[in-house]
């Protein structure tokens, strides 16, 4: 069973510009979420979406969004990039639904270099 | 404070030695997870709890919901345990799943 699948897994982009980076979970997981991981911050939560419907997000400016497709892949987009916002970026999918919290399995993250 | 505070942030051992990591939090919670993270980045969920005690090999788990505490411990440690192992809790409130709070992790290094 293939596992979390995140691309690209290296960019480099400047200031002002914006990205777009895609999460591909594993087969038959309807929930993706998403997570920003920086040296000063560790790992903060962006945030969560199950059935194409974001059920959860994290404390972060509205310059990050994110969606999820009718099957289950989830995009996240960040616009008007800043230095700040270089980190490595996770996604994880879980059979989680309604009342259930189910167990993450994550992908090996997008590392974005904003220059 | 943090929602969610580790214990100790960094650790060093001799192979062989017990090991005990611990996770304090502040907020209601539905579960709570313990995560691995290898140099190099990738994530990789250890345990999911939301009551008592789960093992799997040489790690184990607990969970006090009423002490809001949980611990991993990892016995007969070896150098491939080597990681930063982190405590997230998925918070609970108003009858629904809430976000993720991490903890900052602890750095484990276990010696040859």
């Amino acid at each position: 069973k293939a596992g979390v699948t995140q691309t690209p897994r290296y960019l480099i982009k400047t200031r002002g510009q914006q990205v777009t980076l895609s999460c591909s979970p594993i087969s038959g997981h309807r929930s993706v979420s998403w997570y920003q991981q920086t040296p000063g911050q560790g790992l903060q939560f962006l945030f969560e979406y199950f059935s194409e419907t974001q059920r959860n997000k994290g404390n972060f400016p509205g310059r990050f969004s994110g969606r999820q497709f009718s099957n289950s892949r989830s995009e996240m987009n960040v616009s008007t990039l800043e230095l700040g916002d270089s980190a490595l970026y996770l996604c994880a999918s879980s059979l989680w639904g309604t009342g259930r919290p189910g167990e993450l399995f994550f992908g090996e993250g997008s590392r974005l270099t904003v220059l | 404070k943090n929602e969610v505070e580790q214990s100790p942030q960094n650790l060093t051992a001799q192979e062989g030695e017990f090991i005990t990591i611990n996770c304090s939090y502040s907020v209601g919670i539905s579960a709570l997870h313990w995560l691995q993270q290898h140099p190099g980045g990738g994530i990789v969920s250890l345990f999911m709890l939301s009551s008592g005690k789960k093992k799997h090999g040489r790690l184990i788990a607990t969970i006090n919901i009423q002490e809001k505490h949980s611990s991993l411990h990892i016995t007969a440690s070896h150098p491939r345990d080597s990681a930063v192992y982190i405590c997230a809790v998925r918070s609970w409130a108003g009858g629904s799943q809430g976000n993720l709070i991490f903890g900052k992790g602890t750095k484990l290094s276990v010696k040859p």
